[in-house]
Order: C-alpha cells, then sequence, then structure tokens
C-alpha cells in the first residue's frame, strides 16, 4: 500500500522566510502528487498537483513544488511565507489498488508576523 | 458554483448509538468519498460511492456504512459509536472515479463521541 511521510510536523517561521516541507511516497508506479493546505476552521484546499511532465509545479499563493522521482519525494516550497500562510499542510498520493488518496500525517505552518 | 457542502457541521453522540452524516458533492460531480481525520492526523479513506454503489473501501470496520443516492448526494452512517469514533468526516466529491481526478473536499463534520 501506498505510504505518504511528512517529517516536519511543526514549522515556526518568520514573516518573509523561506519554506521547504518535506514529502515522501513510497509507491513508484504511475505517480500523482498533490499537496493540500487546510487553513483554521477551513476545508481542504488544494495547493497544487503533479500528473506528468515538468518536474517543478506552481501551484496557488506563490506555492510550488517539485518531484523528484529519485528520491520519491514531492517537496513544498514558498520563497517568502506570510502570516496568512498559517495552515496546515498536507501531502497526498493515489493509493494503490484504491481509487482513494493517501495523506501524511500533516505540517503544522506557523508564521510569526 | 456550489462547493461539497455536509451537514451537520458539529454533533455530539453518546457511545453506543448511531450517526448519519450527509454530502451534497460539488456541481457536476458523480463520485463521492468519506474520509476520517482523527486530531493530529492526516485524513484516512473510508470508502467511494460512484453509481449509487460502494467502489472502493478503506481499513474501516462494518459499523461504517454509506448510500449515494441517485442526485449524487451521500449519506455516511456509524452504528455502535465508540469514543474511537470521535473526529472530522470529510466527504470528498470527483469527477468519475480515475486515479488522477482532482479531489475537492467539504468542511466536514466533526462528531465528538461521548
Amino acid at each position: 500500500a501506498q505510504s505518504v511521510s511528512q517529517h516536519n510536523h511543526h514549522v515556526i517561521l518568520s514573516e518573509a522566510a523561506s519554506l521547504e516541507l518535506g514529502c515522501n511516497y513510497s509507491y513508484g508506479g504511475t505517480v500523482n502528487l498533490f499537496w493540500y493546505v487546510q487553513y483554521p476552521g477551513q476545508h481542504l484546499q488544494l495547493l497544487l498537483k503533479y500528473f506528468s511532465g515538468d518536474p517543478l509545479v506552481k501551484g496557488i499563493k506563490g506555492f510550488e513544488a517539485e518531484f523528484i522521482k529519485s528520491k520519491f519525494s514531492f517537496n513544498l516550497r514558498k520563497p517568502s511565507v506570510q502570516w496568512s500562510d498559517t495552515a496546515e499542510y498536507f501531502c497526498a498520493a493515489p493509493d494503490t489498488g484504491r481509487r482513494a488518496l493517501t495523506f501524511g500525517s500533516g505540517t503544522r505552518l506557523q508564521v510569526q508576523p | 458554483d456550489a462547493g461539497v457542502t455536509q451537514s451537520p457541521t458539529h454533533l455530539i453522540k453518546t457511545r453506543g448509538q448511531q450517526v448519519t452524516l450527509r454530502c451534497s458533492p460539488k456541481s457536476g460531480h458523480d463520485t463521492v468519498s468519506w474520509y476520517q481525520q482523527a486530531l493530529g492526523q492526516g485524513p484516512q479513506f473510508i470508502f467511494q460511492y460512484y453509481e449509487e454503489e460502494e467502489r472502493q473501501r478503506g481499513n474501516f470496520p462494518d459499523r461504517f456504512s454509506g448510500h449515494q443516492f441517485p442526485n449524487y448526494s451521500s449519506e455516511l452512517n456509524v452504528n455502535a459509536l465508540l469514543l474511537g469514533d470521535s473526529a472530522l468526516y470529510l466527504c470528498a466529491s470527483s469527477v468519475g472515479v480515475g486515479r488522477g481526478n482532482t479531489i475537492y473536499f467539504g468542511e466536514g463534520s466533526w462528531l465528538t463521541v461521548v
């Protein structure tokens, strides 16, 4: 079965700092990868997704992620975070044998003004 | 264009009771999936409905059951509630059952079992 690991459980940054959140997946077949964000009190929203092609994926709100097949990684990055980026971030990949998403345990990002 | 809507938003139940949660998918979507998100964890897949049938199921006991109606809306039922069932229950919708289809989530129903 697919597994998704997010190594940073809680990250605290100051505004304007750069962000990189790690994500590793286990299944190396056809890969579709997603990053979702959950702002306090809101629903999960899609930040970006990778299906194929350019391994550097641009998403909403200035986020991007790089798919590195050899490392089974899909790290999320943002050059300069804002206070409004405070949220929980989840990496996800389709499960093997099931048409469902397997999520990582999430990274809570806290941006201090 | 309405997104995924869920009801109720919050509810409290007693151990041993039964609960029904409801979901209306995003307009144009025909597939509904349910996820359970315990505090501090990522969502875990419960099951998926397409064409009014359960198509896929995660590692959840059969106390968890569901239904999809002809208008694509869905219900999640949980019987014999346990304290460990306390969680945020998320409904997600998509078009079809392809592995790469983008999934949209509702705001969830917070269930507390006491």
